[in-house]
């Protein structure tokens, strides 16, 4: 158990519609990271958080954004959902960001018919 | 685009083989790490060197690294089932940017 908790597990939707998917980061880690996976591809990044505050970004769409809260929890909302949004979203926390080791959450995964 | 690329995207071999996978990448980096997942489960934390290390061992993992060549190896010694997996590296560029960047990983079956 990596200590990193994401939710929901299973997500089914429709074209157009808008979702939010959680996560709480291990104990005492002040990072969090989200990355999407295709079926059968590599992981994307999407956006990095530390603290409260956003620290990195990547190939995140303009229909998706992220917060992470004074708890240190984190929310990504994806909205306008297309077909091709199915996918392994992954959240990953760390203490840091330089070199900790990231944990991983089991992910979420998102059907979007 | 993905920082790092590994090889070959697919590798199948006998419990007790060795398997080797290869990554490459583009940019300077600070520190190269190895993942592990399982079908459809998150990363699991491998093994992480550091830029000015060339090689690292974990029990039954050894890690080269070659920032000549801009490339790393992993290689699990005597294979067991249990170690079927999709294998990743991931870098951390020296950018300050803290963008942990994956390649497209190498799926590993082993055979009992």
């Amino acid at each position: 158990d990596s200590g990193v908790t994401q939710t929901p597990k299973h997500l089914i939707t429709a074209t157009g519609q808008r979702v939010t998917l959680r996560c709480s980061p291990r104990s005492g880690d002040l990072s969090v990271y989200w990355y999407q996976q295709s079926l059968d591809q590599g992981l994307q990044f999407l956006i990095q958080y530390y603290n409260g505050e956003e620290r990195a970004k990547g190939n995140i769409l303009e229909r998706f954004s992220a917060q992470q809260f004074p708890d240190l929890h984190s929310e990504l909302n994806l909205s306008s959902l297309e077909l091709g949004d199915s996918a392994l979203y992954f959240c990953a926390s760390s203490v840091t960001g330089a070199e900790s080791p990231l944990h991983f959450g089991n992910g979420t995964r998102l059907t979007v018919t | 685009s993905q920082q790092g690329e590994e090889d070959p995207q697919a590798l199948s071999i006998q419990e007790g083989e060795n398997a080797t996978m290869n990554c490459s990448y583009k940019t300077s980096i600070n520190n190269l790490q190895w993942y592990r997942q399982n079908s459809g489960r998150g990363l699991v934390h491998l093994i992480l060197i550091r830029s000015n290390e060339r090689e690292k061992h974990s029990g039954r993992l050894r890690v080269t690294l070659d920032t000549s060549k801009k490339s790393s190896s992993l290689l699990i010694t005597a294979s067991r089932a249990a170690d079927t997996a999709s294998y990743f590296c991931a870098t951390l560029d020296t950018s300050g940017t803290y963008k942990y960047i994956f390649g497209t990983g190498t799926r590993l079956k082993v055979l009992a």
